[in-house]
């Protein structure tokens, strides 16, 4: 199971674009990278899920580069209703699913 | 939300006693899982169901048990041997037919408090 890292916490303002970089340095041929939000007192809601390159929907995009080390979640501009808390995981079909802590992200007005 | 309840969404319990949390799925998902989760903390895995009449502890089972008679149904029962189960427990399900890990949906929650 590919062990991620994100940063704990980020600020940023409302109408700014959102950057969070995971790291999964042991990434597995097999593994896809799928993130999360959580909302206080909520359950975690799936966003977007990738294997490679770029993927985008409705309500953000998921860069990959080759060497899949690494990922970018990006929400475009912000609004305060994104404050949340954002997970990343690096896991396969058949995997348990293990929800690190997260990275808190803060949205000023 | 989306198909699966958990109830009741808050509830109280003296210490000694064992209380079991509900989750019910209409979705037809055949995996079903767990989750506790402590202030200011990730999701911790109790126990997942891959199957009806099958499951297997996660990474923090002690004091806790379950049992998956229907497809549709994964109690937890906190038992009297969890030494501190006040927290925000998560039931969630997720599909297991193809190739990719499919998203897993989540309960909205119930907040167990012992005293």
């Amino acid at each position: 199971l590919a062990k991620t890292t994100q940063p704990i916490s980020m600020d940023s303002y409302e109408g700014q674009e959102v950057n969070i970089t995971c790291s999964h340095n042991n990434i597995a041929t097999n593994d896809y990278i799928t993130w999360y939000q959580q909302f206080p007192s909520q359950g975690p809601r799936f966003i977007i899920q990738g294997y490679k390159t770029k993927v985008k929907n409705e309500v953000a995009s998921l860069f990959i580069p080759a060497d899949r080390k690494s990922s970018t979640l990006s929400l475009p501009r912000v609004s305060l209703s994104d404050t949340a808390v954002y997970y990343c995981l690096a896991r396969n079909r058949d995997d348990k699913i293990i929800f690190g802590k997260g990275t808190r992200l803060h949205i000023l007005p | 939300d989306g198909g699966i309840t958990q109830s009741p969404k808050y509830l109280f319990r003296k210490e000694g006693q064992n209380v079991t949390l509900s989750c019910e799925q209409n979705l037809n998902h055949d995996a079903m899982y767990w989750y506790r989760q402590d202030p200011g903390q990730g999701l911790r895995l109790i126990y997942y169901s891959q199957i009806v009449n099958d499951f297997q502890k996660g990474d923090i089972a002690e004091g806790y048990s379950v049992s998956r008679e229907k497809k549709e149904s994964f109690p937890l029962t906190v038992t009297s041997a969890q030494k501190n189960p006040t927290a925000f427990y998560l039931c969630a399900t997720r599909g297991t037919s193809g190739s990719k890990p499919y998203e897993q949906y989540f309960g909205p929650g119930t907040r167990l408090t012992v005293t």
